[in-house]
């Protein structure tokens, strides 16, 4: 089992352009997450997918849309990516929300926005 | 907004000596979670700690859960090379990763 996939691995993107980060997983979860990581900032949730078919905003989802395609796939895209925006962006799925349930997260997308 | 602040958020030590990493909150989490994140991969759990006062150990590894369910530590003896990397606590107020609050991580690095 593959776990948490991401693609691509790297991006560089001009300011205003757009592009969208792919996520799929094989373990059957029912939810899905994408974060952001930055110095001295952590985590920071930018939007979640509790079922397939619902989605809803985290601490930081401006500038951000996502995308539930099925129970595997869960997609985020940057419309008009800004320098703001440069980060290593990780998805993540949980089995449940039973609670005491572990993130498995992917090896992350590095984004540079110049 | 539930805070959780780790410390120290750097430490650097020489192969074989022990440490404490803490990871501490005004609020009362419903179960603690550790993970640990190497350079270019994702973070990955080591434990969870649910029960108040709860210790588990995990090789040279010691995770205490405060009797409130407030804080946390994780202490490692004789530290190894192979320890080197970000430590992150995550505390769980409900189900659900949206239910989790971080830590901003401890950057360990164990020095040969």
């Amino acid at each position: 089992n593959a776990g948490v996939t991401q693609t691509p691995k790297f991006q560089v993107l001009k300011t205003g352009q757009s592009m969208t980060l792919q996520c799929a997983q094989d373990m059957n979860h029912n939810s899905m997450y994408w974060y952001r990581q930055d110095p001295g900032m952590g985590l920071r949730l930018i939007y979640y997918s509790a079922s397939e078919g619902t989605t809803d905003k985290g601490e930081v989802p401006n500038g951000y849309n996502v995308s539930r395609l099925n129970k595997r796939e869960f997609s985020l895209r940057l419309e008009s990516a800004a320098p703001s925006q440069t980060s290593v962006y990780f998805c993540a799925s949980i089995r449940g929300l039973e609670g005491n349930s572990p993130l498995h997260f992917g090896n992350g997308t590095r984004l540079t926005v110049t | 907004t539930q805070l959780l602040e780790q410390s120290p958020q750097f430490l650097s030590i020489q192969e074989g000596e022990n440490l404490t990493v803490y990871c501490n909150s005004s609020s009362v989490f419903s179960s603690l979670q550790w993970y640990r994140q190497e350079p270019g991969e994702g973070p990955v759990l080591l434990v969870t700690v649910v029960t108040g006062g709860e210790v588990k150990k995990l090789k040279r590894l010691t995770f205490q859960f405060g009797d409130a369910r407030k804080d946390s530590s994780l202490h490692i003896t004789a530290a190894q090379p192979g320890d080197t990397g970000l430590y992150l606590c995550a505390g769980e107020s409900r189900g659900g990763a949206d239910g989790l609050t971080f830590g901003k991580g401890t950057h360990l690095i164990i020095q040969p």
